[in-house]
């Protein structure tokens, strides 16, 4: 079963920023927050990721709490293209690299409203 | 941007019939993975595969799948003989630096 809870849906008016919360409360010490996205039947898109500190890259923001508990995916400014189901996914990687298949949950059906 | 590739983008099958299905990994990953989406459930992890060998399966990747890396490029999963179950999208992923990066998916549709 997934290690994360994440709300079933959320709605975000275009423009402004979307804010998606998850909570990992069980995380271990060596896993990392994965967060991925997919549009329809898509496959699974990666968005970004992070192990203790803030991670920022061209498409999101991602906020750790202290305590590695609970995180935040920030989308600073949401389109209609960002209508999608996200996942949020905590995973360890092998200490040689490679890393266990990832375990999805149901994630949050994002809607940008225009 | 490298991305994975799949093929076909879709499949019909007859139940009984073996089905292979395609995966063009982004080049100089070393792992990689087969997913499998059932219509309006969950992504479900089958299979790992490093170094020319099965790294992790799930409970789902029982004797009628099988995967394989025939040559530098491309990675397969083979469904030795479909059930009307199977029907859903399978995913390849390939991982590199602490991410795996999925490709679009095949449809397999077994009737």
């Amino acid at each position: 079963d997934a290690k994360t809870t994440q709300p079933p849906s959320m709605d975000c008016a275009e423009g402004r920023a979307a804010n998606l919360p998850c909570n990992h409360s069980t995380i271990s010490g060596n896993e990392y927050v994965y967060w991925y996205r997919q549009i329809h039947s898509q496959g699974p898109q990666y968005i970004i990721h992070g192990l203790k500190n803030n991670e920022t890259n061209e498409m999101a923001s991602l906020i750790i709490t202290e305590d590695r508990k609970s995180s935040t995916l920030i989308l600073p400014h949401a389109t209609l293209r960002d209508t999608a189901v996200y996942y949020c996914i905590v995973s360890a990687t092998y200490s040689g690299g490679g890393a266990d298949g990832l375990t999805f949950g149901k994630g949050t059906h994002l809607i940008i409203q225009p | 941007e490298p991305e994975v590739t799949q093929t076909p983008s879709h499949q019909v099958t007859q139940m009984g019939q073996e089905v292979i299905l395609r995966c063009v990994p982004i080049s100089n990953h070393l792992y990689f993975y087969w997913y499998r989406q059932i219509l309006g459930q969950k992504v479900e992890f089958l299979v790992s595969f490093y170094n020319n060998e099965i790294s992790e399966k799930s409970e789902i990747f029982d004797d009628q799948f099988s995967v394989e890396r025939p040559d530098g490029s491309n990675f397969t999963l083979k469904i030795r003989s479909t059930k009307l179950e199977d029907s859903a999208m399978y995913f390849c992923a390939s991982w590199y630096q602490e991410t795996q990066y999925f490709g679009p998916g095949t449809r397999l549709l077994v009737l």
